[in-house]
C-alpha cells in the first residue's frame, strides 16, 4: 500500500493551524498512524488508530480520516514542533510510510 | 517501559552480512514483537520485518530474501542480519514495537502503533 503524503515541505509561523494530508492507495480503514522526528532522532509516534493522542503528546495535535484520506493537524504551532512527520499504514504487509513533510517555523 | 538500544558496526563491506543487535530493557522480550525499520540519509522510513520470539516472522519482500531477525531470549536481544549488502543499505537502523493484535486466519501480527523506539544506529556500506 503506498502512502502519498502533501506537502513535502512546508512553513509556518507560531500560533498557525498547520494540515497534513496522507492519501493511502487502497483503503485502510483507521489503521494509520502518525509520527514527529526530529533530525537525528528516532521517529516519535503522535497519533494511532488515525484519530487517537498518544499519551503524553500535546492535545495541539489531532488526526481525522479513514478509509483513504487522512490528515494531521496542528493547531497553535510551537516553535518546538520543527522537525518532520511521517504517516504509516498498518492494516497490512509489508507496512509502508508516507514520504514525510518537513516543517519549518519561520 | 521498555527501552531498546542498538548497537552494531558502523561500517560494512559491499557483499559481504550486516549484523546489528538491539537490547531490551525495562520488559519481557517474550512479550512483544520486536520490527527492524531503517532510514538512508536524508529519505523517509521503509519497515524491514518483524519477529517473535516463539518463530513468527514477516519481512519486507523488496529486501529479496537477505534479511534474518531473530530473537534471543537468554541475551534479552533482538538481532538483524542482512546478506549481500550495497551502498544502498547504507541507512540508520531502528528497532522498534507497540501493542497490537494477532490474526488467527493469516497468522500475521497487526500493530496498533509503533511507540517504542531504539535511538538508532548508523551503518555505511563502503570499502
Amino acid at each position: 500500500i503506498q502512502l502519498t503524503q502533501s506537502p513535502s515541505s512546508l512553513s509556518a509561523s507560531v500560533g498557525d493551524r498547520v494540515t497534513i494530508t496522507c492519501r493511502a492507495s487502497q483503503g485502510i480503514s483507521r489503521d494509520l498512524a502518525w509520527y514527529q522526528q526530529k533530525p537525528g532522532k528516532a521517529p516519535n509516534l503522535l497519533i494511532y488508530a488515525a484519530v487517537t493522542l498518544q499519551s503524553g503528546v500535546p492535545s495541539r495535535f489531532s488526526g481525522s480520516g479513514s478509509g483513504t484520506d487522512f490528515t494531521l493537524t496542528i493547531s497553535n504551532l510551537q516553535s518546538e514542533d520543527f522537525g518532520s512527520y511521517y504517516c504509516q499504514q498498518l492494516k497490512s504487509y509489508p507496512l509502508t510510510f508516507g514520504g514525510g513533510t518537513k516543517v519549518e517555523i519561520k | 517501559q521498555v527501552q531498546l538500544q542498538e548497537s552494531g558496526p558502523g561500517l560494512v563491506k559491499p557483499s559481504e552480512t550486516l549484523s546489528l543487535t538491539c537490547s531490551v530493557s525495562g520488559g519481557s522480550i517474550s512479550y512483544y514483537y520486536w520490527s527492524w525499520i531503517r532510514q538512508p540519509p536524508g529519505k523517509g522510513l521503509e519497515w524491514i520485518g518483524y519477529k517473535y520470539h516463539s518463530g513468527s516472522t514477516n519481512y519486507n519482500p523488496s529486501l529479496r530474501g537477505r534479511v534474518t531477525i531473530s530473537v534471543d531470549l537468554s541475551k534479552n536481544q533482538v538481532s538483524l542480519m542482512l546478506r549481500s549488502v550495497t551502498a544502498a543499505d547504507t541507512a540508520v537502523y531502528y528497532c522498534a514495537t507497540g501493542s497490537g493484535k494477532l490474526e488467527l486466519t493469516t497468522g500475521n501480527y497487526y500493530y496498533y502503533s509503533m511507540d517504542v523506539w531504539g535511538k538508532g544506529t548508523t551503518v555505511t556500506v563502503s570499502s
